[in-house]
This record gives structure tokens, sequence and C-alpha cells, in this order.
């Protein structure tokens, strides 16, 4: 079975601030793991994805993420806000065939001026 | 770049009636979805179909839903006698080959009102 869990349902940050959102993921084979953002009214694009390569994968809009094995996470990261960042962001699971994801919960980013 | 197309983009219905919420996967991949999310809530996986077959299904996906490809472009999602709770946003998505590296891309949504 594969779930994950986004803690924090919000988070609130100022421009230029750093950006983290948590994802912890349980997964009984190796998971692939994706970030997606979702803008007002707009569909899910993705952000970037872990694939067994490199354990930091660097997406788009100076996105990055970070696979710990060790803590079961894929935590989403951005050095300096922008207001434009502003939207939910969703964290996925899935296994090698990429058949079926399963989505946390989401969080909402707010970027205060 | 090419994207997953959806229409309508909002569609408002009254309980018992049928709706068909229609879907344009990228031309060449193989393998789609249906998703939903209900206001507030996760994104949850409904139906998977590949090779004019569904391959896999949730447990909300029950006898009330059916999944088509009638030509060779669209994607259909059918919901036979709509209730209040199938309120939501539905996203379509698809697929290029088999294998992890491939990523399932998204469309915008049909957002569904049931009164």
């Amino acid at each position: 079975a594969q779930s994950v869990t986004q803690l924090g349902s919000h988070v609130s940050v100022s421009e230029g601030a750093l950006v983290l959102l948590r994802c912890n993921y349980s997964s009984s084979v190796p998971p692939y793991l994706f970030w997606y953002v979702q803008y007002p009214n707009q569909g899910l694009q993705l952000l970037l994805k872990y694939t067994s390569a490199a354990t930091l994968v660097k997406g788009i809009n100076g996105f990055e993420a970070e696979f710990k094995k060790s803590e079961t996470s894929f935590h989403l990261t951005k050095p300096s806000a922008h207001m434009r960042d502003a939207a939910e962001y969703f964290c996925a699971v899935s296994d090698f065939t990429g058949n079926q994801f399963y989505f946390g919960t989401g969080t909402s980013l707010t970027v205060i001026p | 770049e090419p994207e997953v197309t959806q229409t309508p983009s909002h569609q408002v219905t009254q309980m018992g009636q049928e709706v068909i919420l229609r879907c344009v996967p990228i031309s060449n991949h193989l393998y789609f979805y249906w998703y939903r999310q209900i206001l507030g809530q996760k994104v949850e996986f409904l139906v998977s179909f590949y090779n004019n077959e569904i391959s896999e299904k949730s447990e909300i996906f029950d006898d009330q839903f059916s999944v088509e490809r009638p030509d060779g472009s669209n994607f259909t999602l059918k919901i036979r006698s709509t209730k209040l709770e199938d309120s939501a946003m539905y996203f379509c998505a698809s697929k290029g080959v088999a294998g992890g590296q491939e990523t399932q891309y998204f469309g915008p949504g049909t957002r569904l009102l049931v009164l």
C-alpha cells in the first residue's frame, strides 16, 4: 500500500523567505515521488519527480526536493518565495509503473508581500 | 507543448441526471486516467484505461461510472445517475508508455456541481 502525508494544510511565508513544504510517504515498494502545483482554477502541473536516480531533484520555478529514505520524506523547498508561488501543492506517490498515483491532501502556500 | 484538455470546464446538473465529462489526452499517449477532487479533499484515483479496457479502478468507481474511448482522440467519463456527493473537480490524465520514467500529465479539470 502507498500513501503520502502532507504536514500543514496551510503555510504562509514572506516574499523572499525560504519555502518548506513537508511530505512523508509510506510505500511497500520503492516509491516514485512527485510534487504537483495547482494554481487557482487550473489543473495539476508537475513541479518535479523522483524516480530512483539522484536523491536531490530540481524542478521548475526554482523548486527542489530531496528524497530521504531513512526519514521516508520528500520535502519541497525553494530558497526565496515569490508572489507567483502562491498556490496549492500536492505530493504524490506511485510505484514504478506510474499507473496509480496516491495524492496527499495538499498544502496551500500563501506568500506575504 | 502538448497538453491534456477537458470539456466542459464547469458543469451544473440535477441529481439523477447523466453527465459525460470529456477529455482529449496527449495524442501519442496510451494510458488514460480519471481522478476526482472533492472540495477541500485530496485528489483520488478513479480509474485507469489501456488498450481499450479498464486496467485498474478504485472503490469509488462503482456501477454508476463508466469510461469510454469512442474515437481516436476522446476519453470520456460518464456518470449515469448523479448524486449530490458526486460534486467535485474531475481530472483526466494521460501517460505515454509503461515504466517509471513516464509521468501522468493532467488536464485542467471539470468542476461538476450536482444540485
